[in-house]
């Protein structure tokens, strides 16, 4: 079965600078690959997510970059902000189908 | 995206003992999707409810200790049964966008087991 790793598990950055947070997967069958965010006693939200035909994605300050070659996939934040303070979650799935298998967890902290 | 009504929020059980969690979608959804996210955890799926059916269980999970109903095509409810500490954890019911999109989570049932 799928599996997904996911580093660093912890991440501290100053406010402003970039994040940059890497997940790998097994199953090369995988075509999907969401980002979750979950801030501290929240449910967990969608925050972006790429299907294997692109290489990358953008949204604001976050972008999704995959290379299928390799069966990785990162998440970029720039300009971080204190409200990015969460654990973000990778996942990889295949469209369609019913299971994520979702990452670990990255607690990022962004210190002003 | 679907609106979830999740509840209790937040429960204290005693070992032994059984919760059932209630999950409500605005919107007909196929299937509805239940995972547990043990403190400090990932999230990890329970079962899978299609409406009509058998839910689909993952493994390590049983019916037995997680029965889950899928009554109609808006409501399905998870029951914990006789709990223990291991329990401990917080229950989220999620159903899937159309089109292949992402999850949407419902806000939890924070399960505390003494």
């Amino acid at each position: 079965g799928e599996n997904v790793e996911q580093h660093p598990s912890t991440l501290s950055v100053q406010e402003g600078d970039s994040a940059v947070i890497k997940c790998t997967y097994s199953d090369s069958a995988s075509n999907y690959f969401p980002w979750y965010k979950q801030e501290l006693g929240k449910r967990p939200q969608l925050i972006i997510d790429i299907r294997s035909n692109v290489g990358e994605k953008k949204d604001q300050r976050i972008a999704v970059t995959l290379n299928k070659t390799a069966k990785h996939f990162s998440l970029h934040i720039t300009e971080t902000q204190p409200e990015d303070s969460a654990v973000y979650f990778c996942a990889a799935s295949i469209l369609g189908g019913q299971n994520f298998v979702f990452g670990p967890g990255t607690r990022l902290s962004v210190l002003p | 995206s679907a609106v979830i009504s999740q509840k209790p929020s937040r429960d204290i059980c005693q070992r032994g003992t059984s919760l059932t969690i209630q999950c409500q979608v605005d919107s007909q959804v196929t299937m509805m999707f239940w995972y547990r996210q043990q403190p400090g955890q990932s999230l990890t799926l329970i079962a899978t409810a299609n409406q009509g059916s058998e839910a689909t269980y993952e493994s390590g999970f049983v019916i037995d200790k997680f029965p889950i109903s899928r009554p109609n095509l808006t409501f399905s409810t998870l029951t914990v049964s006789n709990m223990s500490p291991e329990d401990s954890s917080i229950y989220l019911c999620s159903v899937r966008q159309g089109g292949g999109y992402g999850y949407t989570f419902g806000s939890g049932t924070r399960l505390t087991v003494v």
